[in-house]
């Protein structure tokens, strides 16, 4: 069966940096593209960045662009988010999903919660 | 970007009642728009996608029309699973931007 399993949240202070894991098993990662969508506590979805599967496009929301790299490493089956000068408002769950069907998000990891502070 | 506003934010009904919920998108996304079911504590779940298709699993309650600007998602008879928060999402341009939810509750 299909599984996305994020990893890598945690507590960092403000301007530092954090790296989020995505591993996903159960289908065959390198023809699919993989996004990133984060929801801050109670409020709405919003969606971060998406790596196609050859790895070469990516786009990203305008509140991360430039402080967030996305990457895949295809013979890992994982996908990756780099966070660098993080801020107070980057805190939220950040969610891992499948590009399937139709080009929506089909299959979603549980999750990881990112918490800036210091 | 294009920005999602769904209406109403609240919806209170009782089980076995019908449930629609709005979504508007301030340009058209012509029929590349999504809906997502989220519970507590849960990731979201793909419901309907390219506007009115079903994804797999989804019970025939659920359905979804619309086209350009305006959608909507239906649930014909509310069922208790059903309560819960649900956003739209369009994918017809970078950002795939999501619609800030309208929530279900009894």
């Amino acid at each position: 069966q299909v599984q996305v399993v994020e990893s890598g949240g945690g507590v960092v202070q403000p301007g530092r940096s954090l790296r989020l894991s995505c591993a996903a098993s159960g289908f065959t990662f390198r023809s699919h593209g993989m996004h990133w969508v984060r929801q801050a506590p109670s409020k709405a979805l919003e969606w971060v960045a998406v790596i196609w599967d050859d790895g070469i496009n990516k786009y990203y929301a305008d509140s991360v662009k430039g402080r967030f790299t996305i990457s895949r490493d295809n013979s890992k089956s994982t996908a990756y988010l780099q966070m660098d000068s993080l801020r107070a408002e980057d805190t939220a769950v950040y969610y891992c999903a499948r590009m399937g069907l139709a080009g929506y998000l089909d299959y979603w990891g549980q999750g990881t919660l990112v918490t800036v502070s210091s | 970007e294009i920005v999602l506003t769904q209406s109403p934010a609240t919806l209170s009904l009782s089980p076995g009642e019908g449930a629609t919920l709005s979504c508007r998108a301030s340009q058209s996304v012509s029929y590349y728009l999504g809906w997502y079911q989220q519970k507590p504590g849960q990731a979201p779940r793909l419901l309907i996608y390219d506007v009115s298709k079903r994804a797999p699993g989804i019970p025939a309650r659920f359905s979804g029309s619309g086209s350009g600007t305006d959608f909507t998602l239906t649930i014909s008879s509310l069922e208790p699973e059903d309560f819960a928060v649900y956003y739209c999402q369009h994918r017809i341009n970078w950002p795939h931007t999501f619609g800030q939810g309208t929530k279900v509750e009894i």
